[in-house]
């Protein structure tokens, strides 16, 4: 079976820190995701990445980077963490571009 | 613009009361739409993939069909295990494996 494991299930943190978010899977799949998830917004995709070191902008990349140093890991990180970042948090990760994604089950993040 | 667009945003069925959520996509060179089943604090998971219009997939009491325009899942005879958010995704031409999801329909069986 499928299995992507995001590294916390709920996260507090503050205004102006830097936030690390961790997604591992174990399916040697290629392509990585990072979406967030908001009431009435629906996912919206913050970055992904296809490759090892390879990473692309999404609909939503301001104030996020990423990481992708191994190939079943991949991780959002925000920069300066802002009130406006609270959300649902939601990694996904598939074998081709036509496969479908499998997600992980989310951190919830709040920033104070 | 891409688009997909999911009604109703909120259906309550009694126990064993048949029903369908659709999908619209406005999706320029669809390579295929894909539904999921999101349960409260989780992610969503995988339920369906259809490349083709006219192709149809079951799985227990549900089953996806698709159109040129749109798609359906009818569930038949539900339970309340069946209670969840359904959502659907599209994906584009583009070779990056992006996908546009819908906003979700959220269902609700009473027993």
């Amino acid at each position: 079976d499928v299995k992507v494991t995001q590294s916390s299930r709920y996260l507090v943190k503050r205004t102006g820190e830097k936030v690390f978010l961790e997604c591992v899977q174990d399916m040697d799949h290629e392509n990585m995701f990072w979406y967030r998830q908001d009431p009435g917004l629906g996912l919206r995709l913050i970055y992904f990445s296809y490759d090892v070191k390879m990473k692309e902008k999404g609909d939503i990349p301001e104030g996020y980077s990423v990481s992708r140093e191994k190939k079943e890991r991949f991780s959002l990180i925000l920069e300066s963490a802002s009130t406006n970042q609270t959300s649902m948090y939601l990694c996904a990760s598939s074998q081709g571009v036509d496969q479908p994604q499998h997600f992980g089950d989310g951190t919830r993040l709040s920033i104070l | 613009e891409d688009q997909v667009t999911q009604s109703p945003e909120a259906l309550r069925l009694q126990e064993g009361e048949s029903s369908s959520l659709n999908c619209s996509y406005t999706v320029s060179g669809l390579r295929g739409l894909f539904w999921y089943r999101q349960d409260p604090g989780k992610g969503p998971e995988f339920l369906f993939t259809l490349y083709s219009a006219g192709e149809e997939k079951e799985k227990e009491r549900l089953k996806a069909t698709l159109t040129k325009k749109e798609s359906f899942l009818h569930i038949t005879a539900p339970k309340p295990e069946d209670s969840a958010t359904y959502l659907c995704a599209g994906h584009g031409s583009g070779n990056t494996g992006k996908l546009i999801f819908g906003q979700g329909t959220t269902l609700q069986v009473k027993p």
